[in-house]
């Protein structure tokens, strides 16, 4: 069964820092690009980073830059996020998922088809 | 940055269709993708590239895409589908999410 297993998560002030880990099981993880997705109460779900299969490309959205980095090991079949100098703002359930992508060439295209059931982080004082 | 407009609700009888639609400007140039949320658990894929729908996906679940406007399209809706659904595109950037759409089944 494939399957995305999140933790990690938990009360943190702000300033602070987390990691979330995000384990994998049922499918080959280093073929696949993997993304962290967010949701904060009541909202809708936000992108927050991509890793392309061996690590060598890495995206983010523009409000975690320079606070948040996504990585992985692929001989763990484990992804990461490192999570620093957090805000209020970030408390949310963070969502693992796999990526499908277009090979180099060819039209784009990039979703996610597996999903974990999340963890919470939660940034307050 | 993205930005995919979608109607903060819609309500369709059990039985009828429902179509939420999802609006941005770089939607004629990417593909188009939706989720469906159910209170409390993650989202699930419903269709993706436009109009495909993974395997496991009833079959009254379609997408269509015209122009700036993509469309999910829930024929015979069942009590089952009550949820948020979410539209999603991407480019080799990044990617973005919907609003958010609540379908309430009366």
């Amino acid at each position: 069964e494939v399957q995305l297993v999140e933790s990690g998560g938990g009360l943190v002030q702000p300033g602070g820092s987390l990691r979330l880990s995000c384990a994998a099981s049922g499918f080959t993880f280093s073929s696949y690009w993997m993304s962290w997705v967010r949701q904060a109460p009541g909202k809708g779900l936000e992108w927050v980073a991509n890793i392309k299969q061996d690590g060598s490309e890495k995206y983010y959205v523009d409000s975690v830059k320079g606070r948040f980095t996504i990585s992985r090991d692929n001989a763990k079949n484990s992804l990461y996020l490192q999570m620093n100098s957090l805000r209020a703002e970030d408390t949310a359930v963070y969502y693992c998922a796999r990526g499908a992508s277009s090979p180099p060439s060819g039209y784009y295209y990039y979703y996610m088809d597996v999903w974990g059931k999340g963890t919470t982080v939660t940034v307050s004082s | 940055s993205y930005e995919l407009t979608q109607p903060p609700s819609v309500s369709v009888s059990p039985g009828q269709t429902a179509r939420i639609t999802c609006s941005g400007d770089a939607l004629p140039k990417q593909y188009a993708y939706w989720y469906q949320q159910k209170p409390g658990q993650a989202p699930v894929l419903v269709i993706y590239k436009d109009s495909e729908r993974p395997s496991g996906i009833p079959e009254r679940f379609s997408g269509s895409s015209s122009g700036t406007t993509v469309t999910l399209t829930i024929s015979g809706v069942q009590a089952e589908d009550e949820a948020d659904y979410y539209c999603q595109s991407a480019d080799s950037s990044g990617l973005g999410f919907g609003t958010g759409t609540k379908v309430t089944v009366l």
